[in-house]
Parts: structure tokens; sequence; C-alpha cells
């Protein structure tokens, strides 16, 4: 019963590298989602892809490229990572009922990453 | 679009006290409503939801929210807060059609004092 598992818990990089975010689900959602959160600013969507083989722009989206690699797996990549991509990301996935109604989401526990 | 402001950023409360966070939205129709709570170092759970029906929900952890539509508010409250309850407690809006996304709130740290 892993529901939303994201890999790696904890990285650091140096201004410059490019690293990828791993994120997987096991309970079939369709949707699934990347969002960052920073003290005071709540969650903010980089991007989303509401079904298998899409993906959309979020509120900030700059920096950042995501992969739909098939319906469980959404992986977030950061070609050349700043100082200002330091942040705590975090997984979610939903499964809208075909009306796209929004259902709740479901959050995996959050990468930490640290750019120096 | 929609929108989410949760105007208190810290709210401190001692144990057994009553607790209301509040929540106003922004949207053009009835959207769908959300609460979730982050614990230090987790990710976010979801406490409630409201869609439709039923203006009062009832969610786990003994939290229940109030959808007021004339006053664009979801406001969470607790009836007796316990030590356990210090988080993060974060609202949230979706639309209720099309795959919008949901939008949250900035978020209100609560803490629990004895």
């Amino acid at each position: 019963n892993a529901g939303v598992t994201q890999t790696p818990k904890f990285q650091v990089l140096k201004t410059g590298q490019s690293m990828t975010l791993q994120c997987a689900q096991d309970m079939n959602h369709n949707s699934m989602y990347w969002y960052r959160q920073d003290p005071g600013m709540g969650l903010r969507l980089i991007y989303y892809s509401a079904s298998e083989g899409t993906t959309d722009k979020g509120e900030v989206p700059n920096g950042y490229n995501v992969s739909r690699l098939n319906k469980r797996e959404f992986s977030l990549r950061l070609e050349s990572a700043a100082p200002s991509q330091t942040s705590v990301y975090f997984c979610a996935s939903s499964d809208p009922d075909g009306t796209g109604a929004g259902s709740p989401l479901h959050f995996g526990n959050g990468t930490r990453l640290t750019v120096t | 679009a929609q929108s989410v402001t949760q105007p208190d950023i810290h709210i401190t409360v001692s144990e057994g006290a009553s607790l209301e966070l509040r929540c106003n939205y922004s949207y053009g129709a009835t959207p769908y409503l959300f609460w979730y709570v982050q614990s230090p170092g987790q990710g976010l759970q979801l406490l409630l939801k409201y869609f439709s029906g039923d203006t009062l929900v009832q969610g786990i952890k003994g939290f229940e929210a109030e959808f007021k539509r004339s006053q664009s508010s979801f406001n969470l409250r607790k009836p007796s807060v316990h030590w356990s309850d210090a988080a993060e407690y974060f609202c949230a809006v979706g639309a209720p059609s099309g795959n919008t996304p949901l939008v949250f709130g900035k978020g209100t740290r609560l803490s629990v004092i004895a």
C-alpha cells in the first residue's frame, strides 16, 4: 500500500548541475502533478499530467521539464539547477472520474532539494 | 480562475481549546473545496472535502468544515485541539469540471501550547 513514492528524499546540487526527481504511484490514477513548496508561498504547481501522454504547464514551469513515462510514473527534471530552485518538491496523483471533476490529491512525502 | 486566501499565517491555541481556521475562495460557481494537513517532514493528507449537499462536512481526526456560499468561505473547525494537531493546514479549491488542478492557499501554521 505504497501510494505515491518519491525519490530521492534529499538532494544537494551545485548551480548548473542537472537531476531528475522520480515519482511513481500504484493507485492506477490518471492524473499526476508536481508542486513546489516554499516558506510563505504554499504549494505552487509546476507541471501536471491530466492523463498518460499529456503534460501541461502550471504556475511556475520555468527551469523544469517533465516526462509522463507511463501511467504510473511522472518525472521532473532540472536541466541546470539554480539556487532559486531550492525547495521541497511534492508529487501528487488523483483520478478524476471521467467528468474531469477534481478528486482529492494523494501526495508523496516530498524531495528536499538544496542548490548551492 | 479560482483562488484561495487563508488570512492567518500562524495561529496558537491551547490544548483543549476550540479551533477555527479561515479559508476564503474565489470562484464563479460552486467549487470543490478541500482541507489538507501537513505534519513536519511529511506530505499533505486530506482532512475533508466538500462537493455538494450538506454544507457541514465531517472529516478525519475530529475536524469539520462549513461551506458558506454567501461568504465564499470554507472554514475548518475542531471543538477541542490536541497537541498532535500542531501542523500546517492548507485549504484548496478545484473546479467542478475539466481537468483544472487544485489551487492551494498559502497555509496556516497551527501551534498548540499546554
